[in-house]
């Protein structure tokens, strides 16, 4: 099936510094998606983004986040500064359409931990 | 505030047998639930999904029964195998939203 790909898969900086997450989303897809997973349990949304905007953001998407796809490259979720309430697994996500009720296909994550 | 929520945390089920995994939600704007598997190390991929104009949705050996007055759903596996063993969310969006609310999951072991 379609693939969407993360890098890297695991990252360890310490407290303050930055930090770029990257995503290869499927080919064809058009909007993309950062979720949060804690303890491998809840996936908590925070930010959806197409046609070069951020169409929604949760109140986890905090003002050192921030998300761009420059040119159709990677989608990136950047952390500056990074705290070490940040330690999670991100997941990013990718569908073809918009709209809540869409497949929604996922990368294996990135691991980041916060010293 | 949560908005999905799964229960059991945790459910362990001898293979053969059916497990059931549940699932409720507060908003009633929600009209479109899907199920995830996810297993260690990966992210999580749809197992089925079920719009709420349906009662009841059969894949196989994934069945979704939904409960609109209710609100609640529940995720039916018959003859779970140990390569079932994964944790499930379910998931909840609305027509006039951007995104899907993932529950807290259940996560599934099946014993040989």
């Amino acid at each position: 099936g379609p693939k969407v790909l993360q890098i890297p898969s695991h990252q360890i900086i310490d407290m303050g510094q930055m930090v770029t997450l990257n995503c290869d989303p499927v080919s064809n897809h058009l909007y993309f998606y950062w979720y949060k997973q804690i303890l491998g349990q809840q996936m908590e949304f925070l930010v959806n983004f197409y046609n070069g905007k951020v169409m929604e953001k949760s109140k986890l998407f905090k003002d050192q986040f921030s998300v761009e796809r420059p040119d159709g490259s990677y989608f990136t979720l950047k952390i500056q500064p990074t705290a070490l309430e940040d330690s999670a697994v991100y997941f990013c996500a990718s569908s073809f359409w918009g709209g809540s009720a869409e497949t929604l296909y996922f990368g294996s994550g990135t691991r980041l931990t916060v010293l | 505030q949560q908005q999905v929520r799964q229960s059991p945390q945790s459910l362990t089920v001898w293979e053969g047998e059916t497990a059931i995994l549940n699932c409720s939600y507060e908003d009633s704007t929600f009209n479109y639930f899907p199920w995830y598997q996810q297993f260690p190390g990966e992210g999580p991929a749809l197992l089925i999904s079920i719009s709420s104009v349906s009662d009841k949705k059969e894949d196989g050996r994934f069945t979704i029964f939904f409960n609109k007055r209710e609100k609640k759903l529940s995720l039916h596996i018959t003859d779970s195998q140990p390569g079932d063993s994964a944790t499930y969310f379910c998931a909840a969006s609305a027509n006039s939203g951007t995104y899907q609310r993932f529950g807290t999951g259940t996560k599934l072991q099946v014993v040989p």
